[in-house]
């Protein structure tokens, strides 16, 4: 079974810098996909970035990016300039490919929650 | 606006009612999943229906129930509520892509 590990339960991050996610994961197959979910206050799953593992390029959204190291089996979610809005919890999600015949369930990391100060 | 619809959106039950939570989609989606979210453990599957007529245990079924009523719509009931079924509920669908998921805005569930 596949497993996703966010280690830092919390983060703190000042208004206009820069901060990064880590989240690690366990799998034996070669083809998946990876996600990052914001949650604000509003508890609204808000899908901030995704990955496929077959593409080499880090994807990017906006000020949000992904660093991810397939060999180490890590994809840390990185924002820059970071604003009040960004404050939320942050979900880290491994999803196998629909062609592996298996319903496309998600499996979860526990959360990053990240605070925003001035 | 499209997506998916949980109702309700508060709830307060008394060990060993009953409910069932709804939820219903319009986006013509496939798969329909419930998952649900406490302090510290994430989001947990407890059952999905990868098509219209299927649904299948996720990882912490115990103590809930699940209709496929049809495409748009999959509830979740609890027969006899328990104080550990305390949580956020989320239902979510999915379509025949590798996107990630549509959720609902989710139901707080108080068992006392």
């Amino acid at each position: 079974a596949q497993t996703v590990t966010q280690s830092q339960p919390e983060m703190s991050v000042q208004e206009a810098e820069t901060v990064t996610l880590s989240c690690t994961y366990d799998t034996s197959e070669s083809d998946y996909y990876l996600f990052w979910y914001k949650q604000p206050p509003s508890r609204q799953m808000i899908l901030v970035i995704r990955q496929e593992a077959y593409k080499q390029q880090n994807a990017t959204e906006n000020r949000f990016s992904v660093n991810f190291q397939k060999a180490a089996k890590s994809f840390s979610l990185k924002i820059s300039d970071s604003q009040l809005g960004d404050a939320a919890m942050y979900f880290c999600a491994y999803r196998r490919p629909l062609y592996t015949g298996t319903a496309s369930k998600l499996t979860f990391g526990t959360g990053t929650r990240l605070q925003v100060t001035l | 606006n499209a997506g998916v619809t949980q109702t309700p959106k508060f709830q307060v039950l008394k060990t060993g009612q009953s409910m069932t939570l709804q939820c219903a989609q319009d986006m013509n989606h496939n798969s329909m999943y419930w998952y649900r979210q406490d302090p510290g453990m994430g989001l947990r599957l407890i059952y999905y229906s990868a098509s219209e007529g299927t649904t299948d245990k996720g990882e912490v079924p115990n103590g809930y129930n699940v209709s496929r009523l049809n495409k748009r719509e999959f509830s979740l009931r609890l027969e006899s509520a328990a104080p550990s079924q305390t949580s956020v509920y989320f239902c979510a669908s999915s379509d025949l892509d590798d996107y990630g998921y549509t959720f609902g805005s989710g139901t707080r569930l108080t068992v006392v």
